[in-house]
Formats: C-alpha cells, structure tokens, sequence
C-alpha cells in the first residue's frame, strides 16, 4: 500500500509512555481544528476536534490543547500502545464556511515495544 | 455501517492518457469532497459538492480535472491527458453535512494513480 509520512519529522516513544504531536495552524480566522490518524496505505482517520471558543478538549486515552495566541494545537495520547503507530495530521477549518480542511505537515508517531 | 469507498485501489497509466476515479460516499451524506496527496505530505483540497453541485472547485490544480456527481451520491474524478506530476494518493471524503456538528468528514482508502 501507499507509504505515508517517508519525509515527515518523526516522534519515538517506548510503549506506555505518554505523546504529544505539536501543530502549528496558519489562519488566524480559523475557528475549527481536527487531528487525524493515518496508518499506511489507509485514508486519515478521524480522532478528535475542538473549536476555536475551547482550548481543551478530552476524548478516550486523548486531549487536544488549543492556544489561539500563538495558533498552536497539540495532541496528546495517553498510555501510548503499538496500534497509535501512524502519521498524525491536524487540519483547520476558516470561520464562515463548510468544511473544507486545510491539513498540516504531519508527524509520525513510532511506537516501540 | 459501511464507509467511503474508492475505486480502483490501484491506477496506473500512460502519460496522456485519460483516467477515472470512483468515490462512493456514505449514504446519506450530502457533502462530498475530493483530496490529493503527494507523498509525505498532508492532503490537499481539490473540490467540494453539496448535492450534485460543485460549491466550489478552486483546488483543482488546471482543466484537465473534473469532477461531478450527477445523482447527489457516487462521484467520479476525471483526469484528461495525465501528466507525471497527477501521481499520488486521490483522497474521497464525505460527511452528513458541510458544517457544525454533523460536518466531520470520514475518509476513503484512497486511489494510487501512477503516471508513467
């Protein structure tokens, strides 16, 4: 299948270990966030969004922090396991209009044993 | 339930040559979108339909790209006269509608589209 993420920076962690993938947005007119998960060959997987009134939101085993300040986004996942192995995108979305997504460069999430 | 597919999982063609990629959405969402990804990079918007209009179209890269979705469901992305540069990753996405809560797009697998 397809390989994402060859040229992407790349983040290690020993599994059990806590993550955080950091973003940094473009728009300052943006008012909708979303991470994505994509394993290889597979399209991106929803994981977690937050609007811009938030500046945190928690789902299971992940949090996503969002400073409007300095238009940074991050994720974290708790309990890291094998399976988070993958190309992690945030993508924003502009106020006032559908959902087109305007996506990040990526990171790449490895998980060691 | 079952979700966005894509067809052909693999496409390779000659350069010129001409090319169709198939996008079936989730039923019942009327929001469609299609995305290209080169590799190591995040995808990049191509077009977006509510229904069976083209709300707007500003990503495709020139006129050799087309897209439409006739009966508001099934999309088709078309490609004339391919270059070598059209290779990557075309992306569907679809979702239940184009904003607020309900406009969280789901993704396809992808069509690889090779150009030689």
């Amino acid at each position: 299948g397809e390989s994402v993420g060859l040229h992407l920076p790349t983040l290690s962690v020993q599994e059990g270990d806590n993550s955080i993938i950091n973003c940094a947005y473009s728009n300052s007119a943006s008012d909708y966030f979303i991470w994505y998960k994509q394993e290889s060959g597979k399209g991106p997987q929803f994981i977690i969004d937050i609007r811009s009134n938030m500046d945190k939101r928690q789902g299971q085993r992940v949090t996503v922090l969002l400073n409007k300040t300095v238009k940074h986004l991050s994720l974290q996942i708790a309990a890291t396991q094998p399976g988070d192995s993958a190309v992690y995108f945030c993508a924003e979305i502009f106020s006032g209009g559908y959902n087109k997504l305007i996506f990040g460069a990526g990171t790449r999430l490895a998980v060691h044993p | 339930g079952a979700g966005v597919s894509q067809t052909p999982s693999n496409k390779v063609t000659e350069k010129g040559k001409y090319v169709e990629l198939r996008c079936d959405p989730i039923s019942g969402h009327t929001a469609l979108y299609w995305y290209r990804q080169s590799l190591g990079q995040g995808p990049e918007f191509l077009i977006y339909f509510q229904g069976t209009g083209a709300a707007d179209d500003s990503g495709l890269p020139n006129d050799r790209f087309f897209a439409v979705r006739p009966e508001g469901s099934v999309s088709t992305l078309k490609i004339q006269r391919t270059e070598r540069g059209d290779s990557a990753v075309y992306l569907c996405a679809s979702s239940l509608t184009s904003g607020g809560a309900f406009g969280t797009q789901y993704f396809g697998p992808g069509t690889r589209l090779t150009v030689l």
